[in-house]
């Protein structure tokens, strides 16, 4: 079974709207750390957001927050305002137990924002 | 501020060729991880090294050897590359200690076997 399942595999978006990019993830540790990672067309992978698995609330950065859904399992990317530099791959990851090394990612979304 | 520095950014191989893929920080992290990325298919972990001296085997580590030459690097060695390593190879590191552990990414190097 996957994982880290995104569904959306692109989207468009008009510029200035706000966007919510799906991930849901299956675990059954009660320890876990689920990561957001955007990739733009020059190939870099940039850590936007992080939400620990007892945090009490949603994880927020800037433009970016998190949807953190515990019991439906999904933790969606919000991002207000888009612009146009927020065109790119978007990358939804977890580490199952915070002492894990491994980092399991899913497939990603392509984010195009329209002018 | 360099972070993670990889080397090459490109590089085309033959078959049969051997190559190693250099990854440096500067972060003082204790832990490093070599990711390939194939179309469709997201970041599959390779090989990783939890500090120094010590290595582990990722999701996908067939034909491929690592490094931990100190602290510092990580390097990556195809002994005998085939078509099907023909991927994006990322390093990435991360400080240990930290509930958060967030892993920062170098710049990739796009890799493709003839």
């Amino acid at each position: 079974a996957q994982k880290i399942t995104q569904t959306q595999p692109g989207m468009f978006v008009q510029e200035k709207e706000a966007v919510t990019l799906d991930c849901t993830y299956d675990t059954s540790d009660p320890s876990y750390g689920l990561f957001w990672y955007k990739q733009p067309s020059s190939g870099e992978m940039i850590f936007l957001i992080y939400q620990g698995s007892y945090d009490q609330q949603n994880a927020t950065e800037g433009r970016y927050s998190l949807n953190f859904q515990k019991a439906r399992k999904s933790a969606n990317l919000v991002i207000s305002a888009s612009q146009l530099g927020d065109s790119a791959m978007y990358f939804c990851a977890m580490r199952e137990n915070f002492g894990n090394e491994k980092l399991t990612f899913g497939t990603g979304t392509r984010l195009t924002i329209i002018p | 501020n360099a972070g993670v520095t990889q080397t090459p950014k490109f590089q085309v191989l033959k078959t049969g060729q051997s190559m190693t893929l250099q990854c440096a920080q500067d972060m003082n992290h204790n832990s490093m991880y070599w990711y390939r990325q194939d179309p469709g298919m997201g970041l599959r972990l390779i090989y990783y090294s939890a500090s120094e001296g010590t290595t582990d085997k990722g999701e996908v580590p067939n034909g491929y050897n690592v490094s931990r030459l100190n602290k510092r690097e990580f390097s990556l060695r195809l002994e005998s590359a085939a078509p099907s390593q023909t991927s994006v190879y990322f390093c990435a590191s991360r400080r240990q200690g930290l509930t958060k552990n967030i892993q920062y990414f170098g710049a990739g190097t796009r890799l493709s076997v003839l």
